[in-house]
Protein backbone atom coordinates (compact mmCIF):
# COMPACT_ATOMS: atom_id res chain seq x y z
CA UNK A 1 0.00 0.00 0.00
CA UNK A 2 1.42 3.31 -1.15
CA UNK A 3 1.62 5.32 2.24
CA UNK A 4 3.84 7.83 4.07
CA UNK A 5 4.26 7.07 7.50
CA UNK A 6 5.55 8.78 10.44
CA UNK A 7 7.07 7.90 14.00
CA UNK A 8 6.50 8.10 16.92
CA UNK A 9 2.30 9.26 16.61
CA UNK A 10 2.16 10.54 19.91
CA UNK A 11 5.28 12.10 22.16
CA UNK A 12 5.44 14.17 25.13
CA UNK A 13 9.14 15.26 26.12
CA UNK A 14 10.28 17.92 28.08
CA UNK A 15 12.35 21.18 26.87
CA UNK A 16 15.99 20.77 26.06
CA UNK A 17 15.85 16.63 24.97
CA UNK A 18 16.46 16.18 21.84
CA UNK A 19 14.09 14.26 19.33
CA UNK A 20 13.64 13.03 16.04
CA UNK A 21 10.36 12.17 14.42
CA UNK A 22 10.84 9.74 11.61
CA UNK A 23 8.97 10.03 8.26
CA UNK A 24 9.30 7.47 5.22
CA UNK A 25 7.66 6.87 1.49
CA UNK A 26 6.80 3.85 -0.68
CA UNK A 27 6.00 5.63 -3.69
CA UNK A 28 9.53 7.07 -4.87
CA UNK A 29 8.58 10.31 -4.18
CA UNK A 30 11.51 13.20 -5.13
CA UNK A 31 9.66 15.97 -2.74
CA UNK A 32 9.23 15.88 0.77
CA UNK A 33 8.41 18.02 3.20
CA UNK A 34 7.47 18.56 6.99
CA UNK A 35 4.40 20.83 8.20
CA UNK A 36 2.91 21.65 11.70
CA UNK A 37 -0.32 22.47 12.45
CA UNK A 38 -1.42 25.10 14.87
CA UNK A 39 -5.30 26.18 16.26
CA UNK A 40 -5.77 29.42 14.62
CA UNK A 41 -2.63 29.42 12.24
CA UNK A 42 -3.52 25.99 9.76
CA UNK A 43 -0.85 24.29 8.08
CA UNK A 44 2.68 25.87 7.79
CA UNK A 45 5.66 24.40 6.08
CA UNK A 46 8.67 23.90 8.40
CA UNK A 47 11.46 22.42 5.91
CA UNK A 48 11.43 20.84 2.10
CA UNK A 49 13.33 18.49 -0.05
CA UNK A 50 13.48 18.34 -3.20
CA UNK A 51 15.63 15.25 -3.38
CA UNK A 52 18.23 13.06 -1.85
CA UNK A 53 20.86 15.74 0.26
CA UNK A 54 18.95 18.67 -0.95
CA UNK A 55 17.01 20.47 1.63
CA UNK A 56 15.65 23.63 2.33
CA UNK A 57 13.87 26.11 4.65
CA UNK A 58 10.01 26.64 5.12
CA UNK A 59 8.15 29.41 6.18
CA UNK A 60 8.80 28.33 10.02
CA UNK A 61 12.24 26.43 10.08
CA UNK A 62 13.44 28.18 13.33
CA UNK A 63 14.37 25.21 16.19
CA UNK A 64 14.51 22.50 13.30
CA UNK A 65 16.85 20.64 11.51
CA UNK A 66 16.45 18.11 8.36
CA UNK A 67 18.55 15.39 6.68
CA UNK A 68 17.74 13.52 3.47
CA UNK A 69 20.34 10.82 3.17
CA UNK A 70 18.18 8.20 1.34
CA UNK A 71 15.30 9.13 -0.88
CA UNK A 72 12.46 7.61 1.05
CA UNK A 73 13.52 9.16 4.70
CA UNK A 74 13.02 12.40 5.57
CA UNK A 75 13.60 12.51 9.74
CA UNK A 76 12.76 15.71 11.87
CA UNK A 77 15.03 16.71 14.52
CA UNK A 78 14.32 19.02 17.29
CA UNK A 79 17.84 19.45 18.66
CA UNK A 80 16.77 21.53 21.50
CA UNK A 81 12.46 21.57 22.15
CA UNK A 82 10.52 24.36 23.52
CA UNK A 83 7.42 24.28 24.86
CA UNK A 84 6.34 26.67 21.45
CA UNK A 85 7.07 23.58 19.45
CA UNK A 86 4.12 21.59 20.55
CA UNK A 87 2.37 21.04 17.99
CA UNK A 88 0.30 18.41 15.74
CA UNK A 89 3.48 17.49 12.69
CA UNK A 90 2.72 16.13 9.15
CA UNK A 91 4.93 14.92 6.83
CA UNK A 92 4.11 14.64 3.02
CA UNK A 93 5.44 13.54 -0.32
CA UNK A 94 4.42 13.84 -3.67
CA UNK A 95 6.21 13.64 -7.24
CA UNK A 96 7.98 16.70 -8.86
CA UNK A 97 5.89 18.02 -11.39
CA UNK A 98 8.36 17.36 -14.42
CA UNK A 99 7.92 13.44 -13.87
CA UNK A 100 5.11 11.20 -15.64
CA UNK A 101 2.30 10.81 -13.17
CA UNK A 102 0.48 12.84 -10.58
CA UNK A 103 2.20 15.11 -8.55
CA UNK A 104 -0.29 14.94 -5.45
CA UNK A 105 0.56 15.48 -2.67
CA UNK A 106 0.45 12.41 0.17
CA UNK A 107 -0.08 12.86 3.72
CA UNK A 108 1.57 11.17 6.55
CA UNK A 109 -1.08 10.42 9.82
CA UNK A 110 0.55 13.34 12.08
CA UNK A 111 2.63 13.39 15.29
CA UNK A 112 1.19 15.06 18.19
CA UNK A 113 4.04 16.54 20.34
CA UNK A 114 3.68 17.76 23.89
CA UNK A 115 6.78 19.78 24.98
CA UNK A 116 6.74 20.29 28.58
CA UNK B 1 3.20 36.34 -0.11
CA UNK B 2 0.39 33.73 -1.20
CA UNK B 3 -2.58 33.87 1.36
CA UNK B 4 -5.50 31.45 1.46
CA UNK B 5 -8.73 32.02 2.79
CA UNK B 6 -11.97 29.50 2.79
CA UNK B 7 -15.61 30.42 3.87
CA UNK B 8 -17.50 29.81 5.48
CA UNK B 9 -15.56 28.89 8.50
CA UNK B 10 -18.06 26.49 10.16
CA UNK B 11 -21.22 25.03 8.34
CA UNK B 12 -23.50 22.96 9.42
CA UNK B 13 -26.47 20.89 7.28
CA UNK B 14 -29.40 18.61 7.21
CA UNK B 15 -28.43 15.29 5.47
CA UNK B 16 -28.90 15.24 1.87
CA UNK B 17 -28.74 18.33 1.44
CA UNK B 18 -25.99 20.17 -1.74
CA UNK B 19 -23.49 22.38 -0.39
CA UNK B 20 -20.81 24.64 -1.47
CA UNK B 21 -17.35 24.93 -0.30
CA UNK B 22 -15.21 28.41 -0.36
CA UNK B 23 -11.53 28.77 -1.41
CA UNK B 24 -10.02 31.89 -2.64
CA UNK B 25 -5.89 32.83 -3.04
CA UNK B 26 -3.93 36.53 -3.69
CA UNK B 27 -1.75 35.18 -5.99
CA UNK B 28 -3.02 33.53 -9.44
CA UNK B 29 0.49 31.97 -10.69
CA UNK B 30 -0.15 28.67 -9.27
CA UNK B 31 0.81 25.07 -10.00
CA UNK B 32 -2.31 23.35 -8.74
CA UNK B 33 -4.90 23.56 -6.20
CA UNK B 34 -5.78 20.32 -4.12
CA UNK B 35 -8.67 19.62 -2.02
CA UNK B 36 -8.18 17.56 1.67
CA UNK B 37 -10.31 16.49 4.49
CA UNK B 38 -8.89 16.25 7.70
CA UNK B 39 -11.23 14.03 10.49
CA UNK B 40 -10.60 15.24 14.12
CA UNK B 41 -7.46 14.31 15.34
CA UNK B 42 -6.41 13.01 11.85
CA UNK B 43 -3.81 13.16 8.95
CA UNK B 44 -4.97 14.53 5.89
CA UNK B 45 -6.76 12.95 2.76
CA UNK B 46 -6.53 14.29 -0.61
CA UNK B 47 -10.02 14.65 -2.30
CA UNK B 48 -9.09 16.18 -5.46
CA UNK B 49 -6.76 17.52 -7.78
CA UNK B 50 -6.88 20.28 -9.67
CA UNK B 51 -3.55 21.57 -12.18
CA UNK B 52 -3.32 25.27 -13.07
CA UNK B 53 -4.89 24.55 -16.73
CA UNK B 54 -7.88 22.45 -15.69
CA UNK B 55 -10.98 23.97 -14.39
CA UNK B 56 -12.83 21.30 -12.86
CA UNK B 57 -12.15 17.63 -11.27
CA UNK B 58 -14.88 15.13 -10.38
CA UNK B 59 -15.11 12.34 -7.77
CA UNK B 60 -18.23 10.71 -7.22
CA UNK B 61 -20.43 13.41 -4.90
CA UNK B 62 -17.45 15.79 -5.14
CA UNK B 63 -16.84 18.14 -7.57
CA UNK B 64 -13.85 20.76 -7.64
CA UNK B 65 -13.56 23.77 -9.85
CA UNK B 66 -10.73 26.52 -10.01
CA UNK B 67 -11.04 29.41 -11.60
CA UNK B 68 -7.44 30.63 -11.50
CA UNK B 69 -7.57 34.18 -13.40
CA UNK B 70 -9.99 35.30 -10.09
CA UNK B 71 -8.14 33.32 -7.72
CA UNK B 72 -11.24 31.09 -6.87
CA UNK B 73 -12.10 27.35 -6.12
CA UNK B 74 -15.19 26.09 -5.00
CA UNK B 75 -15.82 22.15 -3.74
CA UNK B 76 -19.12 21.01 -4.77
CA UNK B 77 -20.89 18.11 -2.41
CA UNK B 78 -23.50 16.31 -3.80
CA UNK B 79 -26.22 14.73 -1.60
CA UNK B 80 -24.33 14.84 1.85
CA UNK B 81 -24.19 12.93 4.57
CA UNK B 82 -23.49 12.13 8.22
CA UNK B 83 -19.62 10.14 6.99
CA UNK B 84 -18.79 13.62 5.22
CA UNK B 85 -18.53 15.54 8.48
CA UNK B 86 -14.90 17.13 8.94
CA UNK B 87 -12.99 19.68 8.12
CA UNK B 88 -12.01 20.62 4.46
CA UNK B 89 -8.51 22.36 3.56
CA UNK B 90 -7.80 23.84 0.30
CA UNK B 91 -4.19 24.35 -0.64
CA UNK B 92 -2.29 26.04 -3.53
CA UNK B 93 0.69 24.66 -4.34
CA UNK B 94 3.27 27.23 -5.75
CA UNK B 95 4.61 27.77 -9.35
CA UNK B 96 7.87 25.29 -10.31
CA UNK B 97 11.14 28.04 -10.34
CA UNK B 98 10.46 29.91 -7.52
CA UNK B 99 11.92 29.55 -4.10
CA UNK B 100 9.01 28.40 -2.60
CA UNK B 101 8.28 25.58 -5.65
CA UNK B 102 6.18 22.69 -4.18
CA UNK B 103 4.63 24.40 -1.21
CA UNK B 104 1.53 23.80 -0.55
CA UNK B 105 -0.27 27.24 1.23
CA UNK B 106 -3.15 26.01 2.85
CA UNK B 107 -6.35 27.87 4.19
CA UNK B 108 -7.95 27.50 7.49
CA UNK B 109 -10.31 25.00 6.60
CA UNK B 110 -13.96 24.69 6.39
CA UNK B 111 -15.78 23.02 9.48
CA UNK B 112 -18.33 20.76 7.91
CA UNK B 113 -21.31 19.11 10.09
CA UNK B 114 -24.00 17.08 8.35
CA UNK B 115 -26.49 16.50 11.26
CA UNK B 116 -29.11 12.88 10.03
Amino acid sequence: EAQVTQNPRYLITVTGKKLTVTCSQNMNHEYMSWYRQDPGLGLRQIYYSMNVEVTDKGDVPEGYKVSRKEKRNFPLILESPSPNQTSLYFCASSLLPDRLGSDEQFFGPGTRLTVL
Amino acid sequence: KQEVTQIPAALSVPEGENLVLNCSFTDSAIYNLQWFRQDPGKGLTSLLLIQSSQREQTSGRLNASLDKSSGRSTLYIAASQPGDSATYLCAVKANAGGTSYGKLTFGQGTILTVHP
